[in-house]
């Protein structure tokens, strides 16, 4: 069964600088789909990016992007110029392109992101 | 504005009472999700629908029952057989090819227990 892993139960950052968020998962196939989403005090469930695991070109998104290491199954995420409306938790999340499969995102159980002024 | 609508925000629910979340998107995506997400932890499927009149069990079905009687609504019913139903519940909803499309999720339910 495929699962997500990540380590960090809580990070810091400054305003302004930057900080990376780690997740690996593990699976046996070799078509999948990872994401980050991030969860604001809101509690709503947002798409900060998504990663095709065919492509090996890194996915970006403004001052979001990820390091996926397909090999080590590895696909952290990075956040350059902190913002005070970053802080969150933020839930990697994994889905196998396989139509026979359930279509459930995985998820790893998150990671709190505390920004300081 | 297109978007996911869940209600209520806050729901309570009384020992031995069947309550229904109300799950509605009009972004015409085809597939659409129900998740418990229990404090410290990451989200579990409870059921989803790729089609109407269709849907499937999720990981922690037991407990729950859902209807996708138009493509638009995806309600979830907590019945009484549910003995643990304290839970933050997500809606999502993806189009087309439900295995390879992103979810996009709702605001959110919050059920408590009286």
């Amino acid at each position: 069964a495929q699962t997500v892993t990540q380590s960090q139960p809580e990070m810091s950052v400054q305003e302004a600088e930057t900080v990376t968020l780690s997740c690996t998962y593990d699976t046996s196939e070799s078509d999948y789909y990872l994401f980050w989403y991030k969860q604001p005090p809101s509690r709503q469930m947002i798409l900060v990016i998504r990663q095709e695991a065919y492509k090996q070109q890194n996915a970006t998104e403004n001052r979001f992007s990820v390091n996926f290491q397909k090999a080590a199954k590895s696909f952290s995420l990075k956040i350059s110029d902190s913002q005070l409306g970053d802080a969150a938790m933020y839930f990697c999340a994994y889905l196998m392109n396989y139509g026979g499969s359930q279509g459930n995102l995985i998820f790893g159980k998150g990671t709190k992101l505390s920004v300081k002024p | 504005d297109g978007g996911i609508t869940q209600s209520p925000k806050y729901l309570f629910r009384k020992e031995g009472q069947n309550v229904t979340l109300s799950c509605e998107q009009n972004l015409n995506h085809d597939a659409m999700y129900w998740y418990r997400q229990d404090p410290g932890q990451g989200l579990r499927l409870i059921y989803y629908s790729q089609i109407v009149n269709d849907f499937q069990k999720g990981d922690i079905a037991e407990g729950y029952s859902v209807s996708r009687e138009k493509k638009e609504s995806f309600p979830l019913t907590v019945t009484s057989a549910q003995k643990n139903p304290t839970a933050f519940y997500l809606c999502a909803s993806s189009k087309g090819r439900w295995y390879q499309e992103t979810q996009y999720f709702g605001p959110g339910t919050r059920l408590l227990v009286l």
